[in-house]
């Protein structure tokens, strides 16, 4: 089964607005990522947080991370269009490979 | 930058046909992944090596081999390909700190059609 379940499936929002993705997972982890697709394309690493981080930022990007309810969230504030793709969390299981979750489709509209 | 290369962007293949996926990094990383990517399914792990000449099986393994003679190459190799195998195909290479969970760097994918 996935480790790592993204929601919500689909999210359309305005151009300036802020969009905020979550991921639930199964199992503990040493870390989760965060990774964007534009379609068609190859999947482009975001964002790396750690079992004992509890947020990071990285440019309009913020994530956070709550082992105890073993879930995680991607904020992507003043939101462009250019913004739109799919994203995806990533999860290193027990088997320390890398697991994706199905993905949020984020379209941004000018 | 780190880059992957992946030998064609589209590829169409009969029934039977014996495929070959080409995946070359030129960032010296010892591990690389193959996955197929599926509406609805999202990534799924074919194949993954961490050394020249090593391989392991992923969660999806069945119908596929894969080579790595060379630490920049890594090949997905479809025996007899079968409609069921029309998919993307995504190679994806890493370093190996903190086992092979750490940052993967992509490839823009191979669009597979099988008639």
């Amino acid at each position: 089964s996935q480790q790592g379940e993204e929601d919500p499936q689909a999210l359309s929002i305005q151009e300036g607005e802020n969009a905020t993705m979550n991921c639930s997972y199964k199992t503990s982890i040493n870390n989760l990522q965060w990774y964007r697709q534009n379609s068609g394309r190859g999947l482009v690493h975001l964002i790396l947080i750690r079992s004992n981080e509890r947020e990071k930022h990285s440019g309009r990007l913020r994530v956070t991370l709550d082992t105890s309810k073993k879930s995680s969230s991607l904020l992507i504030t003043a939101s462009r269009a250019a913004d739109t793709a799919s994203y995806f969390c990533a999860t290193d299981a027990s088997t320390d490979k890398l697991i994706f979750g199905t993905g949020t489709r984020l379209q941004v509209f000018p | 930058d780190v880059k992957v290369t992946q030998s064609s962007r589209y590829l169409v293949k009969r029934t039977g046909e014996k495929v070959f996926l080409e995946c070359v990094q030129d960032m010296d990383h010892e591990n690389m992944f193959w996955y197929r990517q599926d509406p609805g399914l999202g990534l799924r792990l074919i194949y993954f090596s961490y050394d020249v000449k090593m391989k392991e099986k992923g969660d999806i393994p069945e119908g596929y081999s894969v080579s790595r003679e060379k630490k920049e190459r890594f090949s997905l190799i479809l025996e007899s390909a079968s409609t069921n195998q029309t998919s993307m195909y995504l190679c994806a290479s890493s370093l190996p700190r903190g086992g092979l969970g750490e940052t993967q760097y992509f490839g823009p994918g191979t669009r597979l059609l099988v008639l």
